[in-house]
């Protein structure tokens, strides 16, 4: 079966300081994979999604994710946190087909220090 | 343009109470997925609607779940009986397409469900 694996369900970082979420998911085949954020009180809303067409892909807010296919990895960056990105962040798979399924990973809490 | 709205955004009810949850997709949206978030869990798919039609319900839990889209529009999700393992956040999403890689799911806030 499919899954995807965030490492840390709570990350914290100083204000300025470089964030890493992590993402790691199984696919036999190439995947289609999402992030999403949630702010308090708030749907999900996506930061970015990588559709084959590039490596490394570039969201909004400043976020960025790698796909590296080697490591079964897509993980989150931002070079410079702010106090907004205190969230939610999920990563999420969806196989090629015919299905919009969405598989999440656990879910990662930002914590964002002054 | 209005977003994936959902509706009650809380609700608290009794185990083996009744349950309906609405979700109304964006405008024009063909696609609708309902999800749920039980909590320290990750979010699951229950279903997928194309217009009125069930494309995939290959992850509703069991059948005192019940979801409908009557006509393609907004989408109801009833819980008859509810019981505790029901408590959650049940997130409602839309997306356009068909399908496409491109294709983008627009989740709405959710419904915390609480069953005591």
């Amino acid at each position: 079966a499919q899954s995807v694996t965030q490492l840390g369900s709570h990350v914290s970082v100083s204000e300025g300081a470089l964030v890493l979420l992590r993402c790691n998911y199984s696919s036999s085949v190439p995947p289609y994979l999402f992030w999403y954020v949630q702010y308090p009180n708030q749907g999900l809303q996506l930061l970015l999604k990588y559709t084959s067409a590039a490596t490394l892909v570039k969201g909004i807010n400043g976020f960025e994710a790698e796909f590296k296919k080697s490591e079964t990895s897509f993980h989150l960056t931002k070079p410079s946190a702010h106090m907004r990105d205190a969230a939610e962040y999920f990563c999420a798979v969806r196989l090629s087909g015919n299905t919009g399924k969405l598989i999440f990973g656990q879910g990662t809490t930002l914590q964002v220090k002054p | 343009e209005a977003g994936v709205t959902q509706f009650p955004s809380h609700s608290v009810i009794e185990k083996g109470q009744t349950v309906t949850l609405r979700c109304d997709p964006i405008s024009g949206h063909d696609n609708l997925y309902w999800y749920r978030r039980v909590m320290g869990k990750e979010i699951k798919f229950l279903l997928h609607f194309v217009k009125e039609s069930k494309q995939d319900e290959s992850g509703m839990p069991n059948n005192r779940f019940l979801a409908e889209r009557t006509g393609g529009t907004y989408s109801t999700l009833k819980v008859q009986p509810a019981e505790l393992e029901d408590s959650g956040v049940y997130f409602c999403a839309s997306s356009q397409g068909t399908l496409a890689v491109t294709d983008t799911q627009y989740f709405g806030p959710g419904t915390r469900l609480t069953v005591l």
